[in-house]
């Protein structure tokens, strides 16, 4: 069965760093892309970007870019969302999803389960 | 960027009857389009891709159509079970966008 098992949830301050991870099983990890897409409280999904583990090539979307940093490590098939600095706004729940064919166009299925982040003083 | 619009913004129908969602694209996204059911606490689920094929599971109550910048997904009779979002997404080049929703709650 392909499985994506994510991190749990998380409370962090403004400021802190973060890294939540987003581990791939019952499939071949370097074959195909995996996304993140984010989830504010009570509001639509934001697609945020996509990397290839098979040689790390990652998409973002300009309104993250610069913002979050997409990385894997495909020696334990583990995809990883992290923040340097978190701010108030960061705060939603973040699903990762693999591409349902093994090409960089491609739509999502699975996904994870999810993973809230709280950030609050 | 390539905009998804998604109407209407809430569908209120009951079990039983027909609901029809539009999406509509700002440029041609070809057949790369995607649905998505999502509902309260869970992560969404794909319902359809290549813009009119079901994805594993899907029951055929649940069809889609369109290509190009205009786009429908039907539900041929409301099941309880059916009430939820429903997004559709874009998986072109990237960003790969998705639209804001549709609602579809019981009337």
């Amino acid at each position: 069965e392909v499985q994506l098992v994510q991190s749990g949830a998380e409370v962090k301050k403004p400021g802190e760093s973060l890294k939540i991870s987003c581990k791939g099983s019952g499939y071949s990890f370097t074959n195909y892309w995996i996304g993140w897409v984010r989830q504010m409280p009570g509001k639509g999904l934001e697609w945020m970007g996509i990397i290839y583990p098979g040689d790390s090539d990652t998409r973002y979307s300009p309104s993250f870019q610069g913002q979050v940093t997409i990385s894997a490590d495909k020696s334990i098939s583990t995809a990883y969302l992290q923040w340097s600095s978190l701010k108030a706004s960061d705060t939603a729940m973040y699903y990762c999803a693999r591409h349902v064919v093994s090409s960089r166009f491609g739509a999502f299925d699975p996904w994870g389960q999810g993973t809230l982040v709280t950030v609050s003083s | 960027e390539i905009v998804l619009t998604q109407s209407p913004g809430t569908l209120s129908l009951s079990p039983g009857e027909r609901a029809t969602l539009s999406c509509r694209a700002s440029q041609s996204v070809s057949s790369y389009l995607a649905w998505y059911q999502q509902k309260p606490g869970q992560a969404p689920r794909l319902l359809i891709y290549g813009a009119s094929s079901r994805a594993t599971g899907i029951p055929d109550r649940f069809s889609a159509s369109g290509s190009g910048t205009d786009f429908t997904l039907t539900i041929s009779r409301l099941e309880p079970e059916d009430f939820a979002v429903y997004y559709c997404q874009r998986y072109g080049t990237s960003p790969q966008t998705f639209g804001q929703g549709t609602k579809v709650e019981i009337k």
